[in-house]
């Protein structure tokens, strides 16, 4: 099955940039939806399709897709973006959802 | 407001059964694809079950499938998953997310399932 691939943390300093990312064969192929989840908290759609933002998800999170890699980009973080954040696509070799094991954004 | 709400969760002995509902309110319901997906405590997402609209396309994970039932009833805007020979690795929580762009949309808070002897 289709397996996706997400470093276990990634630390940023406020204000700075980051950049989450997700691994997959040919990832490019597929639509990639990322999900943030507070402590406690359900998980949160912030991008579906790559690159597109639900409504109430602020403009600084984006997201691309190219080849092999699709990432998450976080612009001017903020305390309140500390969570898990997790990547899924549709495998449609398996008729299966499939997620990443998913990225601890720490904000130092 | 969209939500759903699950229900249903407790402690249960290896090999019992239980049945989770969702309650979904705020959408017409019968126009979506709905969802189960677990978490076991401090671990990731595991998508386990979809059901579509009409209930004529249902998939299951292959840690559940033959032990795991989902259903629904568009009537009450009802989600439910009856699971069966449970195992102690069933223990997580299960969240009720309604499908969209082959992903998941909205989501509830989550009920616990705890297996133990």
């Amino acid at each position: 099955s289709y397996v996706l691939t997400q470093p276990p943390s990634v630390s940023v300093a406020p204000g700075e940039t980051a950049r989450l990312t997700c691994g997959g064969n040919d990832i490019v192929t597929k639509n990639v939806h990322w999900y943030q989840q507070k402590p406690g908290q359900a998980p949160l759609m912030v991008i579906f399709y790559d690159k597109d933002r639900p409504s109430g998800i602020p403009e600084r999170f984006s997201g691309s897709n190219s080849g092999n890699m699709a990432t998450l980009t976080i612009s001017r973080v903020e305390a309140g973006d500390e969570a898990d954040y997790f990547c899924q696509v549709w495998d449609d070799s398996s008729d299966h959802y499939v997620f990443g094991i998913g990225t601890k954004l720490t904000v130092l | 407001e969209e939500q759903v709400v699950e229900s249903g969760g407790g402690l249960v002995q290896p090999g019992g059964s239980l049945r989770l509902s969702c309650r979904a309110s705020g959408f017409i319901f019968d126009t979506y694809e709905m969802n189960w997906v677990r978490q076991a405590p401090g671990k990731g997402l595991e998508w386990i079950a979809s059901i579509s609209d009409r209930r004529s396309i249902i998939l299951y994970a292959d840690s559940v499938k033959g032990r795991f039932t989902i259903s629904r009833d568009n009537a009450k805007n009802s989600l439910y998953l009856q699971m069966n020979s449970l195992r102690f690795e069933d223990t997580t929580v299960y969240y009720c997310a309604r499908g969209r762009y082959r992903g998941f949309d909205l989501w509830g808070r989550g009920t616990l399932v705890t297996v133990s002897s």
